[in-house]
């Protein structure tokens, strides 16, 4: 079946870490996007990719790195400077971005910092 | 700036209980409007897709509709498996991005 693969579902942090999220889709879609969700606020935009080796930031892209060297890949790299980086992310991925297409979500890779 | 307001926040509503949740938007140019359900710990996935004001989809017990203004989520009869938040979200000719709500937490008692 086709779908979006987010790796680790939880994932601890210390202080002054980086951590990358892993994000694979076998949908062939061109587009791809990492979200960031908060109890009590929307999904927040951070970064999103339309083509492979290309990407724009989000709303809240500080602290956030991706890269995009495979059409089916999109990893988010959480650095140390994101100060509150305890968080629900989700990677989502659309056949493209020229119209209203429909975003298919992962499942989610939940962050703690200890 | 593009904004998307949900209300309520949270719903509890008893089994066969029918109800509203409502998306209201202030856009400059609105592509489409989407409805997805999120289940705890879940990520979201997709119900409906409304392009024009008057249109309206159906999807068992859930009907979405559409304004120039807002949307509705008409949940009939619900059951208890409906529970769930309720996230609506916009794509704009501004972005190349969604726009979402911050949800409604709909919880069906039975």
């Amino acid at each position: 079946d086709g779908g979006i693969t987010q790796s680790p579902k939880y994932l601890f942090r210390k202080e002054g870490q980086n951590v990358t999220l892993s994000c694979e889709q076998n949908l062939n879609h061109d587009a791809m996007y990492w979200y960031r969700q908060d109890p009590g606020q929307g999904l927040r935009l951070i970064y999103y990719s339309q083509i492979v080796n290309d990407f724009q930031k989000g709303d809240i892209a500080e602290g956030y790195s991706v890269s995009r060297e495979k059409k089916e890949s999109f990893p988010l790299t959480v650095t140390s400077a994101q100060k509150n980086p305890t968080a629900f992310y989700l990677c989502a991925s659309a056949r493209d971005s020229s119209g209203a297409n429909v975003l298919t979500f992962g499942a989610g890779s939940r962050l703690t910092v200890l | 700036e593009d904004q998307v307001t949900q209300s309520p926040e949270a719903l509890r509503l008893q089994e066969g209980e029918s109800s509203s949740l409502n998306c209201s938007y202030t856009v400059s140019g609105l592509r489409g409007l989407f409805w997805y359900r999120q289940d705890p710990g879940k990520g979201p996935e997709f119900l409906f897709t409304l392009y024009s004001a008057g249109e309206e989809k159906e999807k068992e017990r859930l009907k979405a509709t559409l304004t120039k203004k807002e949307s509705f989520l008409h949940i009939t009869a619900p059951k208890p498996e409906d529970s769930a938040t309720y996230l609506c979200a916009v794509h704009t000719y501004n972005n190349n991005d969604m726009r979402f709500g911050a949800g409604t937490r709909l919880t069906v008692k039975p």
